[in-house]
């Protein structure tokens, strides 16, 4: 079954760096997304992109955040100048759909330690 | 808005025995209802949804949920716990932002633990 894959698994920076995050969605989906989960906490949403542009994104992105799809199959996260708040566990997502019963098929996460 | 209440971040079962995790949510349109499973250092991964037509959905791995409008509730069961059960559980809303797009919105997520 087609997955969504995300590297690295696991991202240590110093606080203030930028870093960036990869995702491979699945190959005929449309729609991409990215949720954080901050140890302990919700996952919650960031943004939504379809389409070479940003759909929806929540309060949590900021100008410190972006999106790109650099070339037909990869989809990144970039943070700009990282915070210690900013440490926890990022998934991608994509669905082939914009629809409500079209699943959101997520990558195993990357865990993102700021120090 | 769309929100989703998991009660009990933290449920203790024996093996064999019925598993009962509880999802209330809270929407102002037909909900679009989803449970999703994290096993350890891994990602999410679709347990069941609920989209319309019969209440009761059956997912993956025995589980499956009811749709209980009149108790806005969206209950995961599974009649006998395996050791292989134990992870996290999510559930989750689609909830719908301003400009129509949709994204969804999790539960705090209850951990299911399995004693032998």
């Amino acid at each position: 079954e087609p997955e969504v894959t995300q590297t690295p698994s696991h991202q240590v920076t110093q606080m203030g760096q930028e870093v960036i995050l990869r995702c491979v969605p699945i190959s005929n989906h449309l729609y991409f997304y990215w949720y954080r989960q901050i140890l302990g906490q919700k996952v919650e949403f960031l943004v939504s992109f379809y389409n070479n542009e940003i759909s929806e994104k929540s309060e949590i992105f900021d100008d410190q955040f972006s999106v790109e799809r650099p070339d037909g199959s990869n989809f990144t996260l970039k943070i700009r100048s990282t915070k210690l708040e900013d440490s926890a566990m990022y998934f991608c997502a994509s669905s082939e759909l914009d629809s409500h019963d079209q699943p959101q098929h997520f990558g195993d996460g990357t865990r993102l330690s700021i120090l | 808005a769309q929100s989703v209440t998991q009660l009990g971040s933290h449920v203790s079962v024996s093996e064999g025995a019925l598993v009962l995790l509880r999802c209330n949510y809270s929407s102002s349109v037909p909900p679009y209802l989803f449970w999703y499973v994290q096993y350890p250092n891994q990602g999410l991964q679709l347990l069941l949804k609920y989209t319309t037509g019969a209440t009761l959905v059956k997912g993956i791995n025995g589980f499956e949920a009811e749709f209980k409008k009149s108790e806005t509730s969206f209950h995961l069961t599974k009649p006998s716990a395996h050791m292989s059960d134990a992870a996290e559980y999510f559930c989750a809303v689609m909830s719908y932002m301003d400009t129509g797009r949709r994204a969804l919105t999790f539960g705090s997520g209850t951990r299911l633990q399995v004693q032998p």
